[in-house]
């Protein structure tokens, strides 16, 4: 297992369309996580899945934003009509539920432009 | 909520010992943690305090004093490519981790 992996790693769209991202995480992590990271700000929280079942989700997530985690594995990121303001990096991470040690696994996230 | 305070920019020279601080506001606390982000890459884990007091990995030391709601890293010997950003991330009532703002650290030669 090399990790968190998402894809695509970067992401042009135009204002008004739809976007979907993917992340696989570390196979035995039952713990997944999306956040939003912009220029010079830290990860901003969006979403937490528990094996399938999507545990929190931000009160600044707007109803455009719609995550899931279908067999507790990979989770999908979409947003729909997308706008200037959701251009962002948008990271996954990762966690081990059984030995808790402070620590997600981040991948590389996915980088949206939106013109 | 959840809020983090940490300095936006430290420089420092090569060698040198530097310290990130960090306070936090938070209802329910599970614990600290640090990471580091070089420019375009994943933030990657540098170390969790859940309990009072210092610890140490290698060059990098935490330290957590939740009585003040407090923590710093400490990287000493630093090297070039200790230039990056260094977030600190408090979780508090949930498994959520919330993170700071984000310290620039530079490293002049």
């Amino acid at each position: 297992d090399t990790g968190v992996s998402q894809d695509p790693r970067h992401k042009i769209t135009k204002r008004g369309q739809n976007v979907t991202f993917r992340c696989d995480p570390i196979s035995e992590h039952n713990r997944l996580y999306w956040y939003r990271q912009t220029l010079g700000q830290g990860p901003e929280f969006l979403t937490y899945f528990q094996n399938e079942a999507q545990l929190e989700k931000s009160r600044l997530l707007s109803d455009r934003f719609s995550a899931e985690r279908p067999k507790g594995s990979f989770s999908t990121l979409e947003i729909q009509r997308t706008e200037q303001g959701d251009s962002a990096m948008y990271l996954c991470a990762s966690a081990a539920q059984v030995l808790d040690t402070g620590e997600l696994f981040f991948g590389e996230g996915s980088r949206l432009t939106v013109l | 909520g959840q809020s983090l305070e940490q300095p936006s920019e430290v420089t420092a020279v090569e060698g040198a010992i530097v310290q990130i601080n960090c306070t936090y506001q938070t209802s329910g606390f599970y614990g600290l943690s640090w990471y580091q982000q070089h420019d375009g890459g994943a933030p990657t884990f540098l170390s969790y305090n859940a309990l009072d007091g210092l610890e140490e990995t290698g060059r990098f030391s935490s330290f957590l004093s939740r009585s003040d709601s407090y923590g710093y890293l400490l990287l000493q010997e630093l090297q070039m490519k200790d230039s990056a950003s260094y977030f600190c991330a408090v979780k508090g009532g949930s498994y959520i981790p919330t993170f700071g703002r984000g310290t620039s650290l530079i490293v002049h030669p």
